[in-house]
């Protein structure tokens, strides 16, 4: 089991807007800079956000970071078919004293 | 661009070791810790510990801090993970990931190594 939450699946037809979220608590998300990451299966995964809502040199502007409280969300909007992929969530848990990442959500594009 | 290589797969018995090793270029190797990320079959990412290039200080999720042992060699800008008293359930595709900026972010990911653990 995860220490953060995410849906198993999102889907949305291509040229939508989707949303993924990332539910944690006050040790974690609510206290520390959240990364998303993209993984096509069979491959590595790829930095898509970092301090919440920041994107690395290369990451189109279609992807979008937010967090409020102890949730966070990617939005992934002009959806393509290029974009089916798993995404996780991921940050530092104070607690733990260790990087903490939700289960994933397989993302389909319709 | 920040490239990281890591060693091809591996096939171990139960109770055996490995050392995977990840090779690094295109920045300051010293400058950026690693961290080492795990994926089990058909699962999610799950992390295991995190070393700096700069000084050697590691810092472990508590469930493999008995297990694994980090080192880098700067003089050949490597990091290396070794597992010990492998079981079945360590088989999973093990990744070195370069911090983004510190270790609590998780920046850029090697290729992956299988490791597969079966008698």
């Amino acid at each position: 089991q995860s220490v953060l939450t995410q849906p198993p699946s999102v889907s949305a037809a291509p040229g939508q807007k989707v949303t993924i979220s990332c539910s944690g608590s006050s040790s974690n998300v609510g206290k520390n800079y959240v990364s998303w990451y993209h993984q096509v299966p069979g491959t590595a995964p790829k930095l898509l956000i970092y301090d919440n809502d920041e994107r690395p040199s290369g990451i189109p502007d279609r992807f979008s970071g937010s967090k409020s409280g102890t949730s966070a969300t990617l939005g992934i909007a002009e959806l393509q078919t290029g974009d089916e992929a798993d995404y996780y969530c991921g940050t530092w848990d104070s607690s733990l004293s260790a990087v903490v990442f939700g289960g994933g959500t397989k993302l389909t594009v319709l | 661009q920040v490239l990281l290589v890591q060693s091809e797969a591996e096939i171990k018995k139960p109770g055996a070791s490995v050392k995977v090793s990840c090779k690094a270029s295109g920045y300051t190797f010293i400058n950026y810790g690693f961290n080492w990320v795990r994926q089990a079959p058909g699962q999610g990412l799950e992390w295991m510990g995190w070393i700096s290039s700069y000084n050697g200080y590691t810092h472990f999720a508590q469930k493999f801090q008995d297990r694994v042992t980090l080192t880098t060699d700067a003089s050949t800008r490597t990091a290396y993970m070794e597992l010990r008293s492998l079981r079945p359930d360590d088989t999973a595709v093990y990744y070195c990931a370069r911090e983004f900026r510190d270790m609590d972010q998780v920046g850029f990911w090697g290729q992956g190594t299988l490791v597969s653990v079966s008698s």
